[in-house]
């Protein structure tokens, strides 16, 4: 069974640029979330997903970030500006119905960012 | 969503069991305490859940006293492979709850 896909793997942009990362949750899994990971904040909770519908995005930081789910096998991530703070790797999650999976959710391999 | 504490770093050597404590003290009524493993380069994982007692399986066990305000994961017989971040969370099941991860306990195994 094929695990939380994401893409791209690696991104190197220049400031200014639009950026956009995709992501394929597990089959038949309902909930997705997005985090972003640095040295200095650690994992953050950016947005989730519950059946497509966004349920909370405070974790977003700015305007310039915006995400999308457009039907339950895909998921997008966009920055427009990107600037070189935004460096760093972005998670997607995803989660199965409640039972049985209590709170265990599956990650992906991230997508590490680098703006300069 | 209840704030849980653990120590930043832990060092051990191979073989022996680790155990690695977080504190939770406003943990509610409906919340399940989850252990996720991160290694390097990688999204975290999920380790081990509980609600009460003792939680095992094949990779750790989970041990939670009865007024529920910590936990305690234990690793037995601990490889380099081991050396990772482990993270604590406490939060309510169902499908609306938000999964925050703390800052972890960085663990590094030695030989």
């Amino acid at each position: 069974d094929a695990g939380v896909i994401q893409s791209p793997r690696h991104e190197v942009t220049e400031m200014g640029q639009e950026v956009t990362l995709r992501c394929k949750p597990i089959s038949g899994h309902n909930s997705l979330f997005w985090y972003r990971q640095t040295m200095m904040r650690g994992l953050e909770l950016l947005i989730y997903f519950n059946n497509n519908v966004p349920i909370d995005d405070s974790g977003m930081p700015e305007d310039r970030f915006s995400a999308k789910m457009p039907n339950a096998s895909f998921s997008t991530l966009k920055i427009q500006p990107s600037e070189p703070r935004d460096s760093a790797v972005y998670f997607c999650a995803s989660r199965p119905p409640r039972v049985p999976s209590g709170n265990t959710i599956y990650f992906g391999e991230g997508s590490w960012l680098t703006v300069v | 969503l209840a704030k849980t504490t653990q120590p930043i770093s832990m060092d051990s050597y191979e073989g022996q069991e680790v155990n690695i404590t977080c504190s939770h003290n406003n943990i509610a009524t409906n919340d399940y305490i989850t252990w996720y493993q991160q290694f390097p380069s990688q999204g975290p994982r999920f380790i081990i859940q509980g609600y009460k007692t003792k939680v095992t399986n094949e990779v750790a066990s989970l041990f939670i006293p009865a007024d529920r305000k910590s936990s305690t994961l234990s690793l037995p017989r601990v490889s380099l492979s081991d050396t990772a971040v482990y993270y604590c969370l406490v939060g309510p099941g169902g499908n609306f709850n938000k999964f925050y991860f703390g800052s972890g306990t960085k663990l590094n195994v030695k030989p």
